[in-house]
């Protein structure tokens, strides 16, 4: 069983539309990464968190330590947020990231 | 500060040569990462750096991988010999120093996509 898991694997949304993608994992962690991966391949860093919810713009991440379980939001969602977004998490210890396998978002106009 | 830089961007090789990937963290990060991505694995941890030091190579595949990094602003990820296998896109990450009530994130090259014939 991987570590940490993703769902769904492929989204479909209409413009405007309510986005929520999920993250689980399995151990215990020091924080947790939200990245956004381009059609072009370039990776850029969302969101880190450990506890709560973060906030930006039409982004929102959440997090339930105690559920091992993530959420990010995207609210009126747009074409251009077409991508890949990955999780990943730095264990209790040391800092190296394990990925999950990623959710294909394409929004749609 | 222009970000992590990765070079070559591209890179095609044939079956058996020597592949060197480039990297240079952004200045005053302590932390370096190379990162693997295929379609079959997603994103994998290779190999990362503390101060020059490797710290955790446990996900580098095999003996024919190995990385280097000789001072605070340059890293390399040698493959010797490649194989078509290795095919994938080649990610380096830096980040500033992790205490341990203060986390920092992770900021990403624009890879180095790798195709072995």
């Amino acid at each position: 069983k991987n570590e940490v898991e993703q769902s769904p694997q492929n989204l479909t949304a209409q413009e405007g539309e309510f986005i929520t993608i999920n993250c689980s994992y399995s151990v215990g962690i020091s924080a947790l990464h939200w990245l956004q991966q381009h059609p072009g391949g370039g990776i850029v860093s969302l969101f880190m968190l450990s506890s709560g919810k973060k906030k930006h713009g039409r982004l929102i991440a959440t997090i339930n330590i105690q559920e091992k379980h993530s959420s990010l939001h995207i609210t009126a969602s747009h074409p251009r947020d077409s991508a890949v977004y990955i999780c990943a998490f730095r264990g209790a210890s040391g800092s190296r990231l394990t990925f999950g396998e990623g959710t294909q978002l394409t929004v749609n106009p | 500060d222009a970000g992590v830089i990765q070079s070559p961007r591209h890179e095609v090789t044939e079956m058996g040569q020597e592949v060197t990937l480039r990297c240079k963290p952004i200045s005053g990060h302590d932390y370096l990462f190379w990162y693997r991505q295929t379609m079959m694995r997603g994103l994998e941890l290779l190999i990362y750096f503390n101060n020059n030091v490797p710290i955790d190579d446990s996900g580098m595949p095999e003996d024919r991988f190995s990385a280097k990094m000789p001072n605070a602003s340059f890293s390399t990820l040698k493959i010797q010999p490649s194989e078509p296998r290795d095919s994938a896109v080649y990610f380096c990450a830096s980040s500033s120093n992790i205490h341990a009530f203060s986390y920092n994130e992770q900021f990403f090259g624009p890879g180095t996509r790798l195709t072995v014939l």
